[in-house]
């Protein structure tokens, strides 16, 4: 069964630290979302990829966060410099595209913990 | 503005028993309603959808949940609780945005479900 994919599972850094998480979507699925989720509350869109294209990253802090998806297939959300705050779950969801009726599927994600 | 709450950070209920998760949506428009299961350490699996049509949904594991307009609610039940129940389960809502055909998945804080033997 095709499951989204994420690397590491695990990241524990230091703040002002670089980080960088991956995602592989579903084959074939053209969009792709980055979630935030803070430990006991539910997940928080950080940015939408349509192929390679920014649908959404209203809530996406540009000052430090950024997230690329060059061949429209895998991507790559990045942290720089960590702060404490960061610490959280990071998951990264596909579907086949846009239309609301098309679910998401989710990846196991990627525990942060910053000290 | 659209906002999910779920009443109830934590549910306990005796193995057998009548689950029962409480939703409650604010949208000026119905919205598309979901309910997804998190288990620890893993991703989000989605139970069951609501779109248009019949308002009693039925998902996976015999869970089903009924949207009711007039309440603005979308309760998640299961009539027989088992042991493997236990888990975190999130309601979120996704409406339009204006002149799309999709728009954000919005998420409650999360219920967690604890199946006492």
């Amino acid at each position: 069964e095709a499951e989204v994919a994420q690397s590491p599972r695990y990241k524990i850094t230091e703040k002002s630290q670089a980080v960088a998480f991956w995602c592989d979507p579903i084959s074939g699925h053209a969009t792709l979302y980055w979630y935030r989720q803070i430990l006991g509350q539910g997940p928080e869109l950080l940015v939408q990829f349509q192929d390679e294209s920014v649908v959404d990253d209203s809530q996406l802090p540009k000052d430090r966060f950024s997230a690329e998806r060059l061949k429209g297939v895998d991507s790559t959300l990045k942290i720089q410099p960590a702060e404490l705050g960061d610490s959280a779950m990071y998951l990264c969801a596909s579907s086949l595209g846009l239309a609301v009726y098309n679910e998401q599927f989710f990846g196991p994600g990627t525990r942060l913990t910053v000290l | 503005a659209q906002s999910v709450t779920q009443l109830g950070s934590h549910v306990s209920v005796s193995e057998g028993a009548l689950v029962l998760l409480r939703c409650n949506y604010s949208s000026s428009v119905p919205p598309y309603l979901f309910w997804y299961v998190q288990y620890p350490n893993q991703g989000l699996q989605l139970l069951l959808k609501y779109t248009t049509g019949a308002t009693l949904v039925k998902g996976i594991n015999g869970f089903e949940a009924e949207f009711k307009k007039s309440e603005t609610s979308f309760h998640l039940t299961k009539p027989s609780a088992h042991m493997s129940d236990a888990a975190e389960y999130f309601c979120a809502v996704r409406k339009l945005a204006g002149g799309t055909s999709y728009g954000k998945l919005t998420f409650g804080q999360g219920t967690i479900l604890t199946v006492h033997p």
